[in-house]
Formats: structure tokens, sequence, C-alpha cells
């Protein structure tokens, strides 16, 4: 089976840098993935590394390293809104499985 | 184009009663699946479905949970004689067919309180 690790809970300021790292156990997996949830909101798709190595896109980047097995979400400009629980995961290459999910770091975001 | 549609938002039912929850996939989307979160914890799978088939469901409970997507019509997770312990969120997620890498969709979940 697969399990990830995440840190329960970070806050940082307005305007600030902060990383969230993941780090997992599994056999060979597609790639790791970021979702980010809003209270009462829907989980939504954030980015994806199939690939070691950094993604950018805007003021979040992600990155992963299967040698370390270990990931993080970088957010940069930190802003109020983007207080939330951000969840990391991953989909086994063994047959028809589901994606992930480890249970989530809560960011909050403070002035 | 609609994201996936989840409903009732919110559903409450007295112990022993049954609860349905419905999901619609997005247009286009073959794939759906369902995740049970209870407060302050991450989403857990429960059950992954196309239509007419359930491919994986090793995150169900084995007794008086179900679920189905048939041919027409929306998902329909099935959740009989429903007792304290069911009282979550449940979500349903969508992705396209053929892309095993595909990014979830998710719906706005059903919050099923049993009293």
């Amino acid at each position: 089976g697969q399990s990830l690790e995440q840190p329960s809970e970070v806050t940082a300021v307005e305007g600030a840098i902060v990383q969230i790292n993941c780090t997992y156990q599994t056999s060979g997996f597609y790639g790791l993935s970021w979702y980010q949830q809003h209270d009462g909101g829907a989980p939504t798709f954030l980015s994806y590394n199939a690939l070691d190595g950094l993604e950018e896109t805007g003021r979040f980047s992600s990155f992963l390293s299967r040698s370390d097995s270990y990931g993080y979400l970088l957010l940069q400009e930190l802003q109020m809104k983007d207080s939330a629980s951000y969840f990391c995961a991953v989909r086994s290459y063994s047959g028809n499985t589901p994606l992930v999910f480890g249970k989530g770091t809560r960011l909050s975001v403070i002035a | 184009n609609a994201g996936v549609m989840q409903n009732p938002r919110h559903l409450v039912r007295r112990r022993g009663q049954e609860a349905r929850l419905r999901c619609s996939p997005m247009k286009g989307h073959s794939h759906v699946y369902w995740y049970r979160q209870l407060p302050e914890e991450g989403l857990k799978f429960m059950v992954y479905l196309q239509k007419e088939n359930i491919i994986d469901e090793s995150g169900m409970p084995k007794e008086r949970f179900s679920a189905e997507f048939p041919k027409e019509g929306p998902s329909i997770l099935r959740i009989q004689q429903v007792v304290r312990g069911d009282s979550a969120a449940y979500f349903c997620a969508s992705s396209p067919p053929g892309r095993s890498n595909s990014p979830l969709h998710f719906g706005n979940g059903t919050r099923l309180t049993v009293t």
C-alpha cells in the first residue's frame, strides 16, 4: 500500500513563503499531486510532478525527489485566501488503483 | 461546462435509516471515485467505478455500503441502516477515461449527519 506523511499544521505570515513537506512510502507510482481544500469546500487540484524537479505555477511551486521519497509544495507571497488545507497524493502503478491522499496540512496565514 | 455535481449538499438521517448520495460526473468523464472525509482528517478512498462496473471497492465497508454507476444517470452511494459513525463528508470525484494520471475533479460533497 501507500502512506504519505505531512505536517498537520503550519502557520505563516501574509507575504511570506511557506513550504509544506510530504514524505511517502509506496512502490512505483505515477507522480505526486497536490490539492487545496478550503473549509467547507471541495478539494481542488493544484499541481502534479511526474518527474523529479520543480514545477512552477504562479505563486505555487511543487517539487519531487523520487530517490528521497519526498516532495514539497511551496507557496510564495502568501495571501489570507491561501489559508486552507493542502493534501499530497499519489497513485500507484499497480492495477486500477485510486489516488491516495495524505492527512493534509492546515495552513493558517496571519497578518 | 458544469463541474461534478453532488446532491444533496446536506443530509440528515436518524440511526437505522438509509442514505442515498448522488454524483453526476463532469461531461466526458467516465471514471467516478467516492471518498469519505472526517473532520480534521484526510480523504479516505472508498470506491472507484466506471460505467456499470465497480473497479475497486477496497475502501468501502463490506456491510451496509454499496455503490453503483449505471449506464444512464448519476452514480449513487448508498448507506443502509446508518449509524452515528457514518457522519462525515462524502466527496465524489471524476476523471476522463484513458489517462491514469489525470487530476481528479471533485464535487462540493454531501455532508451526512446521523442523529
